[in-house]
């Protein structure tokens, strides 16, 4: 089946930690994102990617940091500066060719700082 | 002001009531238009997507645009509890990989 997971499904983290959510895709698509969703605040772009080894910042990047190594994964760090983290993790990709705008999405990682 | 306007709710609405789903917007080089369905602590599902403007029908669910207006709209015929949930509006203009969304439209439907 093809598809986007998101790893793992709940996350808890003590403050001053640094935390690793997995996304992986096998939809063939270029681009990749991050969005970080709030109640009553919709989503809110952190990073994406539209190539392999090349990531640019979204609205709200700071505390927060990418890697695009591989053409299937786009793995998002939470680090100590994100002062506020907690807060439920949803990554996306989509094509680039063919100018395709549609994004699907993963199920998500509800992330708690304790 | 934000780029998409989208009223949050919550909305609820008796079975097979008629649903009228809304967002504007003020970025006129909005040429993609999308409508997300999200239930409760899932991923937004792709529900419809419509290039400028026009109607576009799937199912019990029509997907209007007028950019004349800078609104789009998301009727739901026959609406069932299965339904609730928040729906997303988001939108690109032609070139832009980023897609800015909607706060999302909690809606329940009641049996």
């Amino acid at each position: 089946d093809g598809g986007i997971t998101q790893s793992p499904k709940y996350l808890f983290r003590k403050e001053g930690q640094n935390v690793t959510l997995s996304c992986e895709q096998n939809l063939n698509h270029d681009a990749m994102y991050w969005y970080r969703q709030d109640p009553g605040q919709g989503l809110r772009l952190i990073y994406y990617s539209q190539i392999v080894n090349d990531f640019q910042k979204g609205d709200i990047a700071e505390g927060y940091s990418v890697s695009r190594e591989k053409k299937e994964s786009f793995p998002l760090t939470v680090t100590s500066a994100q002062k506020n983290p907690t807060a439920f993790y949803l990554c996306a990709s989509s094509m680039v060719a063919g100018a395709s705008y549609e994004q699907f999405f993963g199920p998500g990682t509800r992330l708690t700082v304790l | 002001q934000k780029e998409v306007e989208q009223d949050p709710g919550p909305l609820s609405v008796p079975e097979r009531a008629i649903v009228s789903l809304n967002c504007t917007y003020s970025n006129s080089a909005f040429q993609y238009f999308m409508w997300y369905r999200q239930y409760s602590r899932k991923g937004p599902e792709l529900l419809m997507y419509t290039y400028s403007s026009g109607n576009k029908e799937d199912g019990r669910f029509t997907a209007q645009v007028d950019k004349s207006s800078k609104y789009i709209s998301l009727f739901i015929r026959d609406s069932q509890p299965s339904d609730s949930a928040t729906y997303l509006c988001a939108m690109s203009a032609n070139g832009a990989q980023k897609l800015v969304f909607g706060q999302g439209t909690r809606l329940t439907i009641n049996p």
